[in-house]
This record gives structure tokens, sequence and C-alpha cells, in this order.
């Protein structure tokens, strides 16, 4: 089953905007992390976020976590063509790190 | 650094037949995943090991599915016999140790590519 569940599915926009992805899960998570599939590739991580911590930035990445809610969000700044991809939360769990993932991002940025 | 290796890397085999896939994860992760991704959806844990043992197996259907991981470092998953719903992206990551709250990363390979008809 998925512990995640990500929204939008599917996100278009221009080249330079901003992209906002959101990712409910349901039980109490070590961490988060968000991780990029480009078509036909396997899923790169880009970054994690402890369940102590409410924000974490890297690069061009915002990353915001409300254990509260449950909730996550990923905000890709100043958005490039080479950011078209799908966007997954994994989220951490359990004595073994057992790692679910959402359901997912689909997002195209138009030059 | 080599990265998660798989093979084959594509496949298209008849329902009922059968196909093992093939995975060397990076060298010292002790943790070694599969997954299922279907068109569309997020990747679905089918197996996780420790070494050589399996800690989560819960969502692999064990009538079909095996998998293996001997002495600790290569794995194999195989569907016998398949079935159309099998089609899928079958994902193999590892990772340095799957224990705790560190958090390590996971790495993936570039996937297996079935198609079953």
């Amino acid at each position: 089953s998925q512990q995640g569940e990500e929204d939008p599915q599917a996100l278009s926009i221009q080249e330079g905007e901003n992209a906002t992805m959101n990712c409910s899960y349901k039980t109490s998570i070590n961490n988060l992390q968000w991780y990029r599939q480009n078509s036909g590739r396997g899923l790169v991580h880009l970054i994690l976020i402890r369940s102590n911590e409410r924000e974490k930035h890297s690069g061009r990445l915002r990353v915001t976590l409300d254990t509260s809610k449950k909730s996550s969000s990923l905000l890709i700044t100043a958005s490039r063509a080479a950011d078209t991809a799908s966007y997954f939360c994994a989220t951490y769990s359990g004595g073994y790190q057992k790692v679910t993932f959402g359901t997912g991002t689909k997002l195209q940025v138009i030059p | 650094e080599a990265g998660v290796a798989q093979s084959p890397r594509y496949k298209i085999i008849e329902k009922r037949q059968s196909v093992a896939f093939w995975c060397n994860p990076i060298s010292g992760h002790a943790t070694l995943y599969w997954y299922q991704q279907i068109l569309g959806q997020g990747p679905k844990l089918l197996i996780q090991f420790q070494n050589n043992g399996v800690v989560d197996d819960s969502q692999l259907p064990k009538d079909r599915f095996s998998a293996e991981r001997l002495k600790g470092v290569d794995s194999t998953l195989k569907i016998q016999p398949a079935k159309l719903e099998d089609s899928a992206v079958y994902l193999c990551a590892s990772s340095l140790w799957g224990q705790g709250a560190n958090g390590n990363t996971i790495y993936f390979g570039e996937g297996s590519w079935l198609t079953v008809v």
C-alpha cells in the first residue's frame, strides 16, 4: 500500500516559475525524503528532512514537514526545463527503516 | 563509485512463463530493496533484505514471486508463473544500513522493464 499521497498528480508550469508539490502520509515516520525520476530511469535522491525538523533547503529546493498534519511539501524555485520529471516523497519508518513511496507528482516545465 | 546494477533491462515474456531479474548493489551496502513500479504509480516495496536476511516481504505475492540474496551481496527476483498484471518496472535499490533514524539514502538501479503478453 502507498504510504504517501502526492498532490497534485500533475503540474505544468512555465520555466522560471516556482513549483510546489505536497505529500501526505498516514503513520508516524523517522524521516521523509524526496526523490526524482526522469522518464524511463531509476529514482534519484533529492533531499532528506528528519521528523524533528520543520524546514530544509538545498539549492533551489525547499522542503517543509508538518508532523502534526502528517504532510510535507517540496518547493522548486526558478524552475528549469531540466526539472521536468516525476517527484516522489518517501517515508522512512520502523526499526528497519521501511521505505514507502507516495504516488508521485508529474512535473512539466515548459521552456 | 559504481551504482546499482540490474539486468536484464528489458524483458518480454508470455503469461505463465517465468522470468528472473538480477541485482548487484553498491559495494558495502547492507540493505537491498526490490520495488515494483507500475506505469504511472509510485514504487511499491516487494521485499527488503538486511544482509542476507529478509526484514520485510509483506507485499510480495509469494505464490508466484520469490527472491534471494546470496551471501548478502547479489540478489535475484523471480516470477513464476507470470501474469499480465506483473507488467511493470522492477527496481532494485540499496542503502548503507536500514536500521535506526539515520535516513540513509537509497540508491536505485535503472530498473528492469517487464512486459507480459
